[in-house]
């Protein structure tokens, strides 16, 4: 596609369910990040690919987060038992190799209830 | 102590005077400097980026970036209502190449009034 793709816009969900976070990113880009957005808030840096490296994960606010990277190019942020603090946009973006110049997706903005 | 710093504003200025933006790094080994423009309830948008030391023009915009005192700016000349948004400041972190981790300050929100 044109852009940074993510999926879906809106997600409600309860208090203790999981739910999955998509990211489709630009053709070409090899690296990916996910970022989490509070009301009001700057980014907060979650993950990042690049490539075939090892994913650096230390932005992972828990161990109930994880993301995966599935033939370097559609990611997927998984959040268990999900909880009222996890709500925020999820920001998704990927960059060309080397360049760190992100092009962010439209956001999923998680709501927990 | 943050990794990027910004004043969070808001900072109000009239239409067509100069806007300036600033933004403090801790990492001193920090080689990649980035602008992004975030209108409310949209993504951030890439407005500028620099490497070196010095200014970088582009339009009505133009980065400063001082590495010795750990400091980079945004100008905006001639601001217009249309620049009201917040902007964010984003450093990559040292011992890491320019396309990994990139952290973000809280941003600084800017209002032009006409």
């Amino acid at each position: 596609g044109a852009g940074v793709s993510q999926s879906p816009s809106n997600k409600v969900t309860e208090k203790g369910k999981d739910v999955e976070l998509r990211c489709d990113p630009i053709s070409g880009h090899t690296a990916l990040y996910w970022y989490r957005q509070s009301l009001g808030q700057g980014l907060e840096f979650l993950i990042y690919f690049q490539g075939n490296s090892a994913p650096d994960k230390s932005g992972l606010p828990s161990d109930r987060f994880s993301a995966e990277r599935t033939g370097g190019s559609v990611s997927t942020l998984t959040i268990q038992r999900t909880q009222q603090e996890d709500s925020a946009v999820y920001l998704c973006a990927s960059s060309l190799q080397g360049t760190g110049l992100g092009f962010f997706g439209q956001g999923t903005r998680l709501t927990v209830v | 102590q943050k990794e990027v710093e910004q004043n969070s504003g808001p900072l109000s200025v009239p239409e067509g005077a100069i806007a300036s933006l600033n933004c403090t790094y801790s990492d001193r080994g920090s080689q990649s400097f980035f602008w992004y423009r975030q209108y409310s309830g949209k993504s951030p948008e890439l407005i500028m980026f620099i490497y070196s030391n010095g200014d970088k023009e582009d339009g009505r915009f133009t980065a400063q970036l001082n590495k010795a005192s750990q400091y980079v700016s945004l100008l905006i000349r001639d601001s217009q209502p249309s620049d009201s948004a917040t902007y964010l400041c984003a450093v990559n972190l040292a011992g890491y190449s320019s396309a990994s981790k990139i952290i973000f300050g809280s941003g600084t929100r800017l209002s032009i009034r006409p």
